[in-house]
């Protein structure tokens, strides 16, 4: 069974810059999770998606982040513009039901000049 | 609000000895544990999970872990450290009414010969 897979691995932009970042869940996983990661700290919910409904965005910095999970497979998460303090690792995971287990990709790891 | 402490930011043991992980959280009902290890450039990998029944649960890898109602505590054992387990290791509570997860900062685990 493939994993989750993410894209890029690694991405280095200037401030003020936009920035996206994919992932492709196991398949058949209902819900996909966005999470952040700042160095020394753990994973931050961004936001959950049931399908590709919301069900939790309360820790997403809406003026600069947006997410969307077109037919409820991948997703995308953008940055725009981006802030020095959003460098951190973005950490997408996935399960087939709420409280399943988290099935987390490799990451992609963003640093903002 | 729901929360979880990891007292511990680095524990270095020698190869062969147990090992302890401490994990305390703040959550107003039963709460769903877990513990993550995550490898230098990788995803976050599930060890084990509590959701209910037994106190002592058993995970991947060798390790196990102890529910404590009293002392709200989770800790995460193993008893003969490999030097394949240095990694970080995170807790979780399972916040919410979607399963979405609260981890704790972790705590980075060395092992010498």
């Amino acid at each position: 069974e493939a994993g989750v897979a993410q894209s890029p691995r690694y991405k280095i932009i200037e401030k003020r810059q936009s920035v996206a970042f994919w992932c492709n869940p196991i398949s058949g996983h209902a819900t996909l999770y966005w999470y952040q990661q700042i160095l020394g700290q753990g994973p931050k919910l961004l936001i959950q998606f049931q399908n590709n409904g919301v069900v939790d965005d309360s820790q997403l910095p809406k003026d600069r982040f947006s997410a969307e999970r077109l037919k409820g497979v991948d997703s995308t998460l953008k940055i725009q513009p981006a802030k020095l303090e959003d460098s951190a690792v973005y950490l997408c995971a996935s399960s087939s039901v709420g409280f399943g287990e988290q099935y987390f990709g490799p990451g992609t790891r963003l640093t903002v000049t | 609000a729901q929360s979880v402490t990891q007292p511990d930011i680095h524990i270095t043991v020698s190869e062969g000895a147990s090992l302890e992980l401490r994990c305390n959280y703040s959550y107003g009902a039963t709460p769903y544990l877990f513990w993550y290890v995550q490898s230098p450039g990788q995803g976050l990998q599930l060890l084990l999970k509590y959701f209910s029944g037994d106190t002592l649960v058993q995970g991947i890898k060798g390790f196990e872990a102890e529910f404590k109602r009293s002392q709200s505590s989770f800790n995460l054992r193993k008893p003969s450290v490999h030097w394949s387990d240095a990694a970080e290791y995170f807790c979780a509570v399972g916040g919410g009414s979607q399963g979405n997860l609260i981890f704790g900062k972790g705590t980075k685990l060395s092992v010498k010969p």
